[in-house]
């Protein structure tokens, strides 16, 4: 069973601060991704990787980067946490013959 | 990338089965269509997958009409750990799906 595992389920740090969100997946999969969720608004598309040292905008890039040295490993980084990133941060990866796999995602408050 | 329009919520009683629909005007010819299953605190988890016609699972149908602009998941005798949001996804099959739009999904609330 493909496994994907985020690295904090609770995180809380100070605006300003540099957060680093981690995931990890065990099935080989080509392609990872990272979403928030907010009330109201449904998951929104950070970024994706389709390869190792590739990544790819999503929908609302803006305040982020992505990190992905190693197949099994996507980071998402906060370079200077706000208010505003306040969310639920969501991981998935999958490959050309499976759908999206999700991690339990991290809950990140910045106070 | 195609945009689905699905029902905010939905309740229903233990038992019973729940149809939730979803609309897809503009669905490419290389679309698939795809349902996810979200409970609090967790990521979504995959349901089930169709391209036209009907397909089922263990656990839930997918019907999809021949003009594939709308399609319905069916869940069967539905039990209060069914209570979920319910996201709808219209896009590239299995691994082109990073980009797809989730949207705001249905909140299904089953009731004893």
């Amino acid at each position: 069973d493909v496994k994907v595992t985020q690295s904090s389920r609770y995180l809380v740090k100070r605006t300003g601060e540099k957060v680093f969100l981690e995931c990890v997946q065990d099935m080989d999969h080509e392609n990872m991704f990272w979403y928030r969720q907010d009330p109201g608004l449904g998951l929104r598309l950070i970024y994706f990787s389709y390869d190792v040292k590739m990544k790819e905008k999503g929908d609302i890039p803006e305040g982020y980067s992505v990190s992905r040295e190693k197949k099994e490993r996507f980071s998402l980084i906060l370079e200077s946490a706000s208010t505003n990133q306040t969310s639920m941060y969501l991981c998935a990866s999958s490959s050309v013959e499976t759908p999206l796999h999700f991690g339990n995602g991290t809950r990140l408050t910045v106070t | 990338l195609a945009k689905t329009t699905q029902p905010i919520s939905m309740d229903s009683y233990e038992g019973q089965e729940v149809n939730i629909t979803c609309s897809h005007n503009n669905i490419a010819t290389n679309d698939y269509i795809t349902w996810y299953q979200q409970f609090p605190s967790q990521g979504p988890r995959f349901i089930i997958q169709g391209y036209k016609t009907k397909v089922t699972n263990e656990v839930a149908s997918l019907f999809i009409p021949a003009d594939r602009k709308s399609s319905t998941l069916s869940l069967p005798r539905v039990s209060l750990s069914d209570t979920a949001v319910y996201y709808c996804l219209v896009g590239g099959s299995s691994g082109s799906q990073g980009n797809l739009i989730f949207g705001k999904g249905t909140k299904l609330s089953v009731k004893p």
